[in-house]
């Protein structure tokens, strides 16, 4: 049983496309997140949403749009892609209480390369 | 500002002990949190250190000194397995959920 998954593992696509990532989540959890995490391994939040409200929305360009139709699925929406759009994007969720609740769970990651 | 410094990368042998070490610069402070990321896969959860003091996990032990800004992450018995990017990850205050994180630290292991 996968407890937080992604879809699709690989995206390989050109400048100038849309694509979406997928993230769905079965823990139960309350809260879920997109990172993104670029070449030097930096971890950088992008979005936060607490049952299906958005709390955290980092300087990212909008061209990002999250998407949470439930609490338990964080989708990610990508426009017009840019080149400095490849990186590794992770998807998490944490119960978002206090303390050891608040620990996250990382999906697989889904890897963009945009050529 | 905000500001979490780790070593960038650290070798070790196989069988030894190594440290870790961790220092940040929050606005507020709400918990410290360790992550294992081997190369091509997801952090993964490894402790949460709230309170000064050791947190013992097995072969895997983490620090924290609230006063000090700095936390480390000891690993005993080194493995090969254990090759790996460690990467530190602190809660300020606040209710946003969000976690401030290092760039981490990439351990390699010697034979």
């Amino acid at each position: 049983d996968t407890a937080v998954s992604q879809t699709p593992k690989y995206l390989v696509t050109q400048m100038g496309n849309d694509k979406s990532i997928k993230c769905e989540q079965n823990l139960g959890h309350d809260t879920m997140y997109w990172y993104k995490q670029d070449s030097k391994k930096f971890l950088k939040i992008m979005f936060s949403y607490n049952n299906k409200e958005l709390i955290i929305n980092e300087t990212v360009p909008n061209r990002f749009s999250p998407k949470s139709p439930d609490k338990a699925h964080l989708n990610l929406h990508i426009n017009s892609l840019e080149l400095g759009d490849s990186a590794v994007y992770f998807c998490a969720s944490s119960q978002g209480g206090q303390g050891p609740q608040e620990t996250q769970y990382f999906g697989p990651g889904t890897r963009l390369l945009v050529l | 500002g905000q500001n979490i410094d780790q070593p960038t990368e650290m070798t070790a042998t196989e069988g030894a002990i190594v440290q870790i070490n961790c220092t940040y610069q929050t606005s507020g402070f709400n918990g410290l949190f360790w992550y294992q990321q081997h190369a091509g896969e997801a952090p993964t959860f490894l402790s949460y250190n709230v309170l000064d003091g050791l947190e013992e996990k097995g072969r895997f032990s983490s620090f924290l000194s609230r006063s000090k800004g700095y936390s480390y992450l000891l690993l005993k018995e080194l493995q090969m397995k254990d090759s790996a990017s460690y990467l530190c990850a602190v809660r300020e205050g606040g209710s946003n959920y969000q976690l401030i994180w290092g760039a981490g630290t990439k351990l390699i292991i010697k034979p």
